[in-house]
């Protein structure tokens, strides 16, 4: 059965500090992975979606890498502001559907 | 931009009443799902709808829940009488083909149910 790590609990960094972080996953049989941001009382905004044959994927200030082989990925925040400051979740697509970590808590101090 | 609208944005009920979910999916989207967090608790897959059928649920969704697509807009989910456990957020999200080919979900902002 599929489970999804998300370490740390959570983070709190000043303002403008690069980060990372980490997600891993048991089992390597997955369509893709992704990485979302919930803020308080909003929904599920995807960030970024590594598909299975790919390491990485950047958007802006987001990079996230995949290495599938041992279940782990990670997402790089750059130059961190106030505003990146949400829950971020991981979630691995397995039998067409998504499995969830249980986020990463940022807090960017200004 | 198009986005997943769900209401009511919250929900009070009384243990054992019947509740009505409602989501309007993104309009050339051809997959819609359900699923739910429960607070403190990760989220969880509920259930995925094609074609006006299920075509995937997880252990969750049992006999006291239901999915319909009324007609070309909506898609609801109905809890036939909830219970205190039900209390939780709501996702639902659509995509335009089917999750597991590498498509993004687009979720609505949610639905808080309290079961009281």
């Amino acid at each position: 059965k599929q489970e999804v790590t998300q370490i740390p609990a959570a983070l709190s960094v000043p303002e403008g500090e690069n980060l990372v972080l980490n997600c891993s996953f048991t089992d390597s049989a997955i369509y893709n992975l992704q990485w979302f941001r919930q803020d308080p009382g909003k929904g599920l905004t995807s960030l970024l979606l590594i598909q299975s044959s790919q390491r990485e994927q950047t958007s802006g200030r987001l990079n996230a890498s995949l290495d599938k082989s041992s279940g782990r990925s990670t997402l790089y925040i750059a130059a961190s502001q106030p505003g990146d400051s949400a829950t971020y979740l991981c979630a691995v697509s397995s039998n067409y559907q998504l499995i969830w970590g249980a986020g990463t808590k940022l807090i960017i101090k200004p | 931009e198009p986005e997943v609208t769900q209401t009511p944005s919250h929900q009070v009920t009384q243990m054992g009443q019947e509740v009505i979910l409602r989501c309007v999916p993104i309009s050339n989207h051809l997959y819609f799902y359900w699923y739910r967090q429960i607070l403190g608790q990760k989220v969880e897959f509920l259930v995925s709808f094609y074609n006006n059928e299920i075509s995937e649920k997880s252990e969750i969704f049992d006999d006291q829940f239901s999915v319909e697509r009324p007609d070309g807009s909506n898609f609801t989910l109905k809890i036939r009488s909830t219970k205190l456990e039900d209390s939780a957020m709501y996702f639902c999200a659509s995509s335009p083909r089917l999750q597991g080919t590498n498509e993004k979900l687009f979720f609505g902002s949610g639905t808080q149910l309290s079961v009281l």
